[in-house]
């Protein structure tokens, strides 16, 4: 089983550079988010989606954007690229977003800006 | 407001030993659920447990068990007789049922050695 698949694993960007971190799962989920994590920090939401078409702003939306044109794949794009970008970006997926329901992550993408 | 607090940020055990990692969470819910995720050094979280907030049963599997004692507002994990594979950054997480939010706390690092 796949389940979430997440590429790059690492990738290094000049400042003001621009890239996008890819983002599948193939569970049919139709919840789907992407994190940050930052040393000694707990995961924050950066954006989620309810299903194609649909994404909305989570805790750290600046400097991203995110588009959901299909069920599997839910891309983050970094138009700009500044060193408070540094991180470990997790693409997670869901069945549901009741609060019960466990979310199932990918291996994450290392990113530094430079 | 919601807040999940790991004060251990990181604890070195030898293989074998018993080991207890901390989790307090705050919250004005009375519905609510807590989580624990695992993030082995492959990088992706995977998810170990929910409780929601009116089953204080303590669970065990395993080696594995958790204590959820709503008068404290702490979600503990025990790990009985360790293992150098339970090595890794353990996450306890909060999700209210109120705000429809997932809130992680900084994480734990166990280091297992043989």
């Amino acid at each position: 089983n796949a389940g979430v698949t997440q590429t790059p694993k690492f990738r290094i960007l000049k400042i003001g550079q621009s890239m996008t971190l890819q983002c599948a799962q193939d569970m049919n989920h139709n919840y789907m988010y992407w994190y940050r994590q930052d040393p000694g920090m707990g995961l924050k939401l950066i954006y989620y989606s309810v299903g194609a078409g649909i994404t909305d702003k989570g805790e750290v939306p600046n400097g991203y954007n995110v588009s959901r044109s299909t069920t599997e794949d839910f891309p983050l794009r970094l138009e700009l690229a500044a060193p408070s970008q540094t991180s470990v970006y997790f693409c997670a997926s869901s069945y549901s977003n009741s609060p019960n329901e466990k979310l199932f992550f990918g291996s994450g993408t290392q990113l530094s800006v430079l | 407001a919601q807040k999940v607090t790991q004060a251990q940020t990181e604890i070195s055990v030898v293989e074998k030993e018993d080991v207890t990692l901390d989790c307090v969470y705050e919250t004005r819910d009375t519905t609510y659920y807590l989580f624990w995720y695992k993030q082995p050094p492959s990088g992706e979280l995977v998810f170990l447990i929910r409780r929601n907030s009116f089953d204080e049963q303590n669970e065990i599997s395993g080696r594995y068990s958790w204590n959820f004692q709503k008068s404290t507002s702490s979600f503990n994990f025990t790990i009985t007789a360790s293992q150098v594979v339970d090595s890794a950054v353990y996450f306890c997480a909060l999700s209210e049922v109120s705000t429809d939010k997932l809130i992680f706390g900084t994480g734990t690092r166990l280091q297992v050695f043989p």
